[in-house]
């Protein structure tokens, strides 16, 4: 019954390796996101999807690289992870994408690389 | 400028108090404001969204938001143990790319006293 699903739960990997992050969400809403939250516990966002269609990409790294299959799916795949990469990220939803709605998030993936 | 600023923290109040918990922000087109609430360990939940000059109450709850001072904040009445946690705001504007973007504070860490 949760809203927005986030997994794995916990990720764990060496640097160089490449790994998925899979977020799914049954609100029905258009548009999703991904958020990186960084040790100093700040919230900052990396891409929005409207309609599985990609409508904010902030500056990140090109080995971020989002998937959205169908509009209740955004996964993000990262290659070559490095250990600036560790990180709690969060999915969240919002329907629709624009101004008074708030954000419903997932429980994050907290994403240590050593 | 940051976009949003908030006071780090932490604040303590001791328990039955009036939390007191302010957020600036610099652009002057932003649409709606939005406070969320973190514990420790989990996502975001939303607590209130406010878009027009004033205050609104939910509870124990009121934000109050003055578009001209550019400043949002939340008040917490009789506050409890359970209120201890981040709270974050978020200021809800259009983004470079035309489309609408939910901007986040660094949070402000809130310790009840008992």
């Amino acid at each position: 019954d949760t809203a927005v699903s986030q997994t794995p739960k916990y990720l764990v990997t060496q640097m160089g390796n490449d790994k998925s992050i899979k977020c799914e969400q049954n609100l029905g809403h258009d548009t999703m996101y991904w958020y990186k939250q960084d040790s100093k516990k700040f919230l900052k966002i990396m891409f929005s999807y409207n309609n599985k269609e990609l409508i904010i990409n902030e500056t990140v790294p090109n080995r971020f690289s989002p998937k959205s299959p169908d509009k209740a799916h955004l996964n993000l795949h990262i290659n070559s992870l490095e250990l600036g990469d560790s990180a709690v990220y969060f999915c969240a939803s919002s329907h629709p994408p624009t101004g008074n709605y708030g954000y419903t998030f997932g429980s994050g993936t907290r994403l240590t690389v050593v | 400028q940051k976009e949003v600023e908030q006071n780090s923290g932490p604040l303590s109040v001791p328990e039955g108090a009036i939390a007191s918990l302010n957020c600036t922000y610099s652009d002057r087109g932003s649409q709606s404001f939005f406070w969320y609430r973190q514990y420790s360990g989990k996502s975001p939940e939303l607590i209130m969204l406010i878009y027009s000059n004033g205050d609104k109450e939910d509870g124990r709850f009121t934000a109050q938001l003055n578009k001209a001072s550019q400043y949002v904040s939340l008040l917490i009445r009789d506050s409890q143990p359970s209120d201890s946690a981040t709270y974050l705001c978020a200021v809800m504007r259009i983004s470079g790319a035309g489309s609408y973007q939910l901007t986040f504070g660094k949070g402000t860490k809130l310790s009840v006293i008992p």
